[in-house]
């Protein structure tokens, strides 16, 4: 299985709305991530996950809260967003250490 | 600062010619280098990675792409491009520090008929 999963594939949200992005892999990976790509732009960073720990925050609103409960889930908690977090947001894995990431074929979200 | 920057945010190319799309990268340790391709509203497919091994590195779908420390270069090529490589094309690098993977700005590759 080289799959990660992501769920939903879209997700349309109100400003005051409270929802989470959910991400799986059962790859054994120990690293995950969470990546925000706008249209046209290359993905951008934004958190990394390590043996379940947060390792990396590259200064993301808190709005945005990542949670990784187990080795298999990571999850993205949205909360209070703004029209400009409209993006696809992607959930990515992999061995720790210079390997290589497999992605999911994320969630397009919409903040109205 | 430790990136990768893609030469070329666009490359023209008719249909069965060769097709080079730059990138250099910038690192302080012996990093991984990896080239992704994008299709519209499509996920990322990992062409090729080059993890300190072999420093000619053979990808899906024909492309390759060489690794040079002196020229701190990773550019990915194609012998004859087909109608189905139009896509974006992102040099990325794993900086092993801290499981850091960063995107180039992307290069958009368009095939001519």
């Amino acid at each position: 299985d080289t799959e990660v999963t992501q769920t939903p594939k879209h997700l349309v949200m109100g400003m005051t709305n409270k929802k989470s992005l959910k991400c799986e892999q059962h790859m054994g990976h120990r690293a995950m991530y969470w990546y925000k790509q706008k249209a046209k732009k290359p993905p951008e960073l934004m958190f990394v996950y390590s043996y379940e720990k947060l390792s990396i925050n590259e200064s993301v609103p808190s709005r945005f809260s990542p949670e990784c409960p187990n080795s298999s889930l990571l999850n993205l908690h949205l909360h209070a967003l703004q029209p400009e977090d409209s993006a696809l947001y992607l959930c990515a894995s992999s061995q720790v250490g210079l390997a290589e990431a497999f992605f999911g074929q994320g969630t397009r979200l919409t903040v109205v | 600062a430790q990136s990768v920057t893609q030469l070329d945010s666009h490359v023209s190319v008719s249909e069965g010619t060769p097709v080079l799309l730059r990138c250099n990268y910038s690192s302080s340790y012996s990093p991984s280098l990896f080239w992704y391709v994008q299709h519209p509203n499509k996920g990322l497919q990992l062409l090729l990675k080059y993890t300190s091994a072999a420093t000619l590195v053979k990808g899906i779908n024909g492309f390759e792409a060489e690794f040079k420390k002196s020229e701190t270069s990773f550019h990915l090529t194609k012998p004859s491009a087909h109608m189905s490589d139009a896509a974006e094309y992102f040099c990325v690098v794993n900086l092993n520090r801290d499981d850091k993977i960063i995107f180039g700005k992307g290069t958009r590759l368009h095939i001519l008929p």
